[in-house]
Order: C-alpha cells, then structure tokens, then sequence
C-alpha cells in the first residue's frame, strides 16, 4: 500500500521569503508523485508531477519539486512567496492498475504568508 | 471549456437521509473519480467510473454508489447519511489512455453538510 506523509500541517512564511514544504512517501513500486494547491473554497489544481526523468521538477507560479528515492522524499520549494500563494497543499502519489489510477494524498500543509 | 462541475454546491441534510451528487466532466473527458475531503484532511478516493463500470474503490461501505452515464457525466450517491459524512465531495476526470498516466483535472466540489 501506498501513502503519503506532509511533516508540516502549518507553515507561515514572511512575503518574498523561500519556502519548503515537505513530503515523504512509502511505497514498495515505483510512483508517480504530485503536489496539488487548494484555494479557499476551490477544487484542486496540479502545480507539478514526477512521471520519470529528471529529478527536479518545475510547475506552474515558480513552484518546483525534487524526487529523492533514496529518501523517499517530494519535497516542494519556491525561492520568492507571495501573498496570493497562501492556500492548502497536498502532496499526493498514484499507481496506475490496470489502467486505472487512483490518488493517495497526504494531510495537507496550510501555507500562510504574512506581510 | 467549461471544466469540471459538480452540482450542487452546499448541501444541508439530516442523518437517515439519502443524497445524490453530480459530476460533468471536462470536454474530451471518459474517466470520473470521486473523492471525499473532510475538514482539514486530504481527499481520500471513493471509486473511479469508466465505461459505465466502477473500475476500482477505495475503503467505503456499500452506503457509497455511484453511476456514469453514457455522456460520461458521473452521479455519487450517500445512503443512511451519517454525521461523519459532512465533508467536501470531489469528483475529478481524464482520458484514459491505455496504462499511461492521465492528469486528473478537479472541479470545485460538492459542501455537504449532516445534521
């Protein structure tokens, strides 16, 4: 079975600070790993993904990722926050069977940005 | 591209009670899953819906149905609703594309609420 482990249920940043909100998975094949941001009151929206490749990962408003599979480990940074980055965060796995994939999802990490 | 919608948006019922949730997905779109959010929590996945069959379900009893039609719209249905099913009801959808990976693109979810 897989799952998902976000080590911070809150993290409050200054605005124009960097930021790390960590991941770490289990799982005994390989994955495909995520990490999705929930504004208030809105659905989820793909910020990136780990298929294969390149470890280092770049996704949409500055956000980027780095898959370590000996740490099992996703964790997701971006250099400058700003104010409208505040929202929720999940990090999330799948595993494709049989054409059908399903998403495991971690707790969340609230991300705050003071001024 | 009107996206995922789901219907309604806020919902009130009382225990005992049964609900139907709705899903159209995104232009192009074959593939329907649902999700369940409880507050605070990380979506945890309900079932998946292809071809008008259930193609895989995560652990939810039997109170938790769904159906697609042959439009690919999806429906989610809650029997015998307990207090512990207030939560935020997410359906997402792709393109199955054989055994590769299909992004799955959220809508803004269902509020459901038991009193």
């Amino acid at each position: 079975a897989q799952s998902v482990t976000q080590l911070d249920s809150q993290v409050p940043v200054f605005e124009e600070a960097p930021v790390e909100l960590r991941c770490n998975y289990s799982s005994s094949v390989s994955v495909y790993l995520f990490w999705y941001v929930q504004y208030p009151n809105q659905g989820l929206q793909l910020l990136l993904k780990y298929l294969s490749g390149s470890t280092l990962v770049k996704g949409i408003n500055g956000f980027e990722a780095e898959f370590n599979k000996s740490q099992t480990s996703f964790h997701l940074r971006k250099p400058s926050v700003h104010i409208s980055d505040t929202a929720e965060y999940f990090c999330a796995v799948t595993r494709i069977i049989q054409g059908a994939q399903k998403l495991v999802f971690g707790q969340g990490t609230r991300l705050t940005i003071n001024p | 591209d009107a996206g995922v919608t789901q219907s309604p948006t806020h919902l009130i019922k009382t225990r005992g009670q049964q609900v139907t949730l709705r899903c159209s997905p995104k232009s192009g779109h074959d593939t329907v899953s649902w999700y369940q959010q409880a507050l605070g929590q990380g979506p945890q996945f309900i079932f998946q819906y292809y071809e008008e069959e259930e193609r895989q379900r995560g652990n939810f009893p039997d109170r938790f149905s769904g159906h697609q039609f042959p439009n690919y719209s999806s429906e989610l249905n809650v029997n015998a609703l307990l207090l512990g099913d207030s939560a935020l009801y997410l359906c997402a959808s792709s393109h199955l594309t054989g055994g590769l990976y299909n992004e799955q693109f959220f809508g803004p979810g269902t509020r459901l609420t038991v009193l």
